[in-house]
């Protein structure tokens, strides 16, 4: 299994509150995104990291900011929870983004109440 | 349009049977396919990567790929029990800010006794 750990597993917060989610990697991939996943919709991309301190926008990014200060590690911060954004989120890895698979962590379950 | 399409299902086979998952997609010029498994509550995990037109066989599942047709699909031989949920079919579609990876949202199969 890919070294993938996200935290915390499980988590519920109040509307208006920062949230931040975090995404550890012991594989050494340059590549590491966030989704969420919505009954009827899937996975949505909400941001990806190329690099430490490369990051960039994805499908469903309006809400959320991301910080990569290390290769191993990626926060997703929710700087004020709504309720819209209660979800589960999954952090993937990949070492090239176009052509290589992506490894998904065990994800964060998110309410907000 | 959506970009990746699946039939939600559920789709039932009976144990020892064949289960066939398809999928398509809007780009012609996509370049790889994925297909995870993820059971419920769980995160998806990789089962089969393919890149070029024709079968592409691991064990019980095979991926066909027809990018003429722009459809790609998932054999599963022998279908177990423990085959039971939820198969996302995930392709790499050309964006303006490049190539990004969309999820279907799922078909979810059901092995039956």
């Amino acid at each position: 299994d890919a070294g993938i750990t996200q935290s915390p597993r499980h988590k519920v917060t109040e509307t208006g509150t920062p949230v931040t989610l975090r995404c550890h990697q012991t594989e050494n991939h340059r590549y590491m995104y966030w989704y969420r996943q919505d009954p009827g919709h899937g996975l949505r991309l909400i941001h990806y990291s190329y690099g430490v301190k490369d990051t960039d926008k994805g499908e469903v990014s309006d809400g959320y900011s991301v910080s990569r200060s290390k290769t191993e590690d990626f926060l997703l911060t929710l700087e004020s929870a709504t309720s819209s954004q209660t979800s589960v989120y999954f952090c993937a890895i990949s070492e090239i983004r176009e052509q290589q698979p992506q490894h998904f962590g065990d994800g964060t379950r998110l309410s907000i109440l | 349009q959506k970009e990746v399409e699946q039939n939600s299902g559920p789709l039932s086979v009976p144990e020892g049977a064949i289960a066939s998952l398809n999928c398509t997609y809007s780009d012609r010029g996509s370049q790889s396919f994925f297909w995870y498994r993820q059971y419920s509550g769980k995160s998806p995990e990789l089962i089969m990567f393919i890149y070029s037109n024709g079968d592409k066989e691991d064990g019980r599942f095979t991926a066909q790929l027809n990018k003429a047709s722009q459809y790609v699909s998932l054999l599963i031989r022998d279908s177990q029990p423990s085959d039971s949920a939820t198969y996302l079919c995930a392709v790499n579609i050309r964006t303006g800010g490049g190539n990004k990876l969309t999820f279907g949202t799922g078909t979810q199969l059901k092995v039956e006794l």
